[in-house]
């Protein structure tokens, strides 16, 4: 009830190109979505966020989809950039609970 | 950078010894979270404090234990280290209030031997 399921485990993307990242989560009473940006040696960073009440969530070149019904979140990098190259987590929590309930990540490489 | 720092960086340690590891909240926040994440995995709920006291338990066993302090600093201790313990230890924490936006720290990197 509690997992959150990540795929692809590692993605290799061309300079410019779209990346994707998928996620599933299993317990309904999740409300809120981050996705994380770990470089090596470094904390995880949030990235962007999103809560049911909405399907889509741009900032910038990151777009989260949001799809209540199938139980399934994913992020968008739009013209990835070399500098995106890091590990991305999804996670999910319940408002007003701190236990983030995290995926288990997705090496990103973007290659010239 | 988050304004959540984390000591030692790096620390190794033989099976059996106890270990400390500090976090200093971001200026204002209140809830700290520990997690730990073993190497190609994603990070796993330790535990959280708010106010100073326990509120809320991942499956870890009693031997990990946890402070936080009045000025919303926290530590981890870690008794009886086995192997298994080696990992990065991430902490994170949050204002109060409706947000759910939790800050991380570098961690600390754990090396037992």
């Amino acid at each position: 009830q509690q997992q959150v399921k990540q795929s692809p485990q590692s993605l290799i993307v061309q300079k410019g190109g779209i990346s994707i990242i998928n996620c599933a989560y299993e317990n309904t009473a999740f409300d809120y979505f981050p996705w994380y940006q770990q470089f090596p040696g470094k904390g995880p960073a949030l990235l962007i966020a999103i809560r049911p009440d909405v399907s889509e969530k741009k900032e910038g070149r990151f777009t989260i989809s949001f799809n209540k019904s199938a139980k399934q979140f994913s992020l968008h990098i739009m013209d990835s950039q070399p500098g995106d190259s890091a590990t991305y987590f999804c996670a999910a929590s319940i408002s007003g609970n701190e236990k983030l309930t995290f995926g288990t990540g997705t090496r990103l490489t973007i290659i010239p | 950078e988050t304004g959540v720092t984390q000591s030692p960086t790096h620390l190794i340690k033989t099976r059996g010894q106890q270990v400390t590891l500090r976090c200093s909240s971001q200026s204002g926040h209140n809830t700290v979270s520990w997690y730990q994440q073993a190497l190609g995995q994603g990070p796993q709920f330790i535990f959280q404090y708010y106010r100073e006291e326990e509120n809320g338990r991942g499956n870890f066993p009693p031997r990990f234990s946890g402070l936080q302090f009045p000025n919303y600093s926290s530590e981890l201790n870690v008794n009886a280290l086995e192997l298994d313990d080696s990992a990065l230890y991430l902490c994170a924490s949050r204002s109060g209030g409706r947000t759910d936006t939790q800050y991380f720290g570098p961690g600390t990197r754990l090396t037992v031997l």
